[in-house]
């Protein structure tokens, strides 16, 4: 299953509303994850299951979709959220991650 | 609090081999599915293997069936990759994740901090 993420690179300022946008090439169900990684830093999960958020993570981070097409969204950027954020589903092995969205300061 | 601790990376020449260990702490270990997923330097992400809870299944990326082996020690609550034929192109920081089970959509809810591997002549 590949996995598309785009777009590759985001240019942002803190306060703004971004979204990211994530295809699968097959009906995934709802088999799809967020993380979020810092530079230097192991990737931290964020969304699950297509819309579920973690424990922990701040509530301006949300992700929709199923089948094919899932959204991850940040409404009102922090300083703290620019780093890069990669999909992955767990429909079925090998879990294949999107080729990552790198979030930077306009 | 949950803990993973990866150990074992280091600098290996082409065609050797090289065994990455993974100890897990402050979580039932023998209940969950383990992944290594790796990271090429300057590069996304890349899942590489996943072992079932008890050992009895094993899933691989194409990039490293045959050549690379996960498994995992419960009564020492510890996960291994066994890395064999090392390419260069094996270059990466390996990570061992927690898979949360089918009910959360398998999502790695804990990561470790990464054991780097340079495969270099």
């Amino acid at each position: 299953i590949q996995m598309t993420q785009s777009p590759s690179s985001l240019s942002a300022s803190v306060g703004d509303r971004v979204t990211i946008t994530c295809r699968a090439s097959q009906n995934i169900s709802i088999y799809l994850n967020w993380y979020q990684q810092r530079p230097g830093k192991a990737p931290k999960l964020l969304i699950y299951a297509a819309s579920s958020l973690q424990s922990g993570v701040p509530s301006r981070f949300s992700g929709s979709g199923s089948e094919t097409d899932f959204t991850l969204s940040i409404s009102s950027l922090q300083p703290e959220d620019f780093a890069t954020y990669y999909c992955q589903q767990s429909y079925g092995t090998p879990y294949t991650f999107g080729q990552g969205t790198k979030l930077e300061t306009k | 609090q949950v803990q993973l601790v990866e150990s074992g990376g280091g600098v290996v020449q082409p065609g050797r081999s090289l065994r990455l260990s993974c100890a897990a702490s402050g979580f039932t270990f023998s209940s969950f599915s383990m992944h290594w997923v790796r990271q090429a330097p300057g590069k996304g992400l890349e899942w590489v293997a996943l072992t079932s809870y008890d050992g009895s299944t094993e899933y691989y990326a194409d990039s490293v069936k045959g050549r690379f082996t996960i498994s995992r020690d419960n009564s020492k609550n510890t996960l291994y990759l066994h890395m064999n034929s090392l390419r260069p192109e094996d270059t990466a920081v390996y990570y061992c994740a927690r898979d949360r089970g089918y009910s959360y959509a398998h999502n790695l809810d804990y990561w470790g901090q990464g054991a780097l591997v340079t495969v270099s002549s």
